[in-house]
């Protein structure tokens, strides 16, 4: 059984630019969550997402972020516009029935 | 709002000695969920251990348990006969029941020395 993949595993974007992280969670998983880990900081939770419902956005800046989890296919954290702040990891994590969290490898973004 | 304080930047330990890694957390919530999780320096997060706030006994994972003080609110990770392999940042977690949202500590680099 596949673990959660993230694809890219680094991207480099210019300001100004979008930034598309994707998430293909494990197989049965249906809870992905995405996290932020800025430089020498612990994860902050962004979005939870369930297929094609967002659940809890608490996390996500008002502006410029954006999360799916489509019907088929992997899920997605967009970003535009894009500015130096953005920089960071992010996590995606997926859940069979919530509670425990499994992580993928991280997008490790950055903003030049 | 629930937070989660690791006091401890960083440790060091000798293989095949025994360290703790301290959390304390702060919650109104009687029912939640607590973590540890370990990223090497590939940064895969990984989940070490967890407890539920409604179980007495402390939770262990062969060399890793944890010392549950419901009351204290401290939830503190020892790891015995250390690895050369765990060397890594450990982050505590916490999580309110029904909510699914893991609220982390700023984290713990443990370095293990052979």
């Amino acid at each position: 059984n596949a673990g959660v993949m993230q694809n890219p595993r680094h991207l480099v974007r210019r300001r100004g630019q979008e930034a598309r992280l994707r998430c293909s969670p494990m197989k049965g998983h249906s809870h992905v969550y995405w996290y932020r880990q800025l430089p020498e900081e612990g994860l902050k939770f962004m979005v939870y997402l369930q297929k094609e419902n967002i659940i809890d956005e608490s996390g996500m800046p008002k502006e410029r972020f954006s999360a799916e989890f489509p019907k088929e296919g992997p899920s997605i954290l967009r970003i535009q516009q894009v500015v130096r702040g953005d920089s960071a990891a992010y996590f995606c994590a997926s859940s069979p029935v919530r509670v425990e969290q499994y992580f993928g490898p991280g997008t490790r973004l950055t903003v030049l | 709002a629930q937070t989660v304080t690791q006091s401890q930047p960083e440790m060091s330990v000798q293989e095949a000695e025994t360290v703790t890694l301290s959390c304390t957390y702060d919650t109104s919530e009687n029912n939640y969920y607590l973590f540890w999780y370990k990223q090497p320096p590939s940064r895969q997060m990984i989940l070490v251990i967890r407890q539920e706030a409604y179980k007495q006994q402390n939770a262990t994972e062969n060399r890793f348990s944890v010392n549950f003080q419901k009351a204290a609110k401290s939830f503190s990770l020892k790891i015995s006969d250390s690895q050369l392999g765990d060397t890594a940042m450990y982050f505590c977690a916490f999580m309110k029941q029904n909510t699914d949202k893991l609220i982390f500590g700023t984290g713990t680099r443990l370095q293990v020395f052979p």
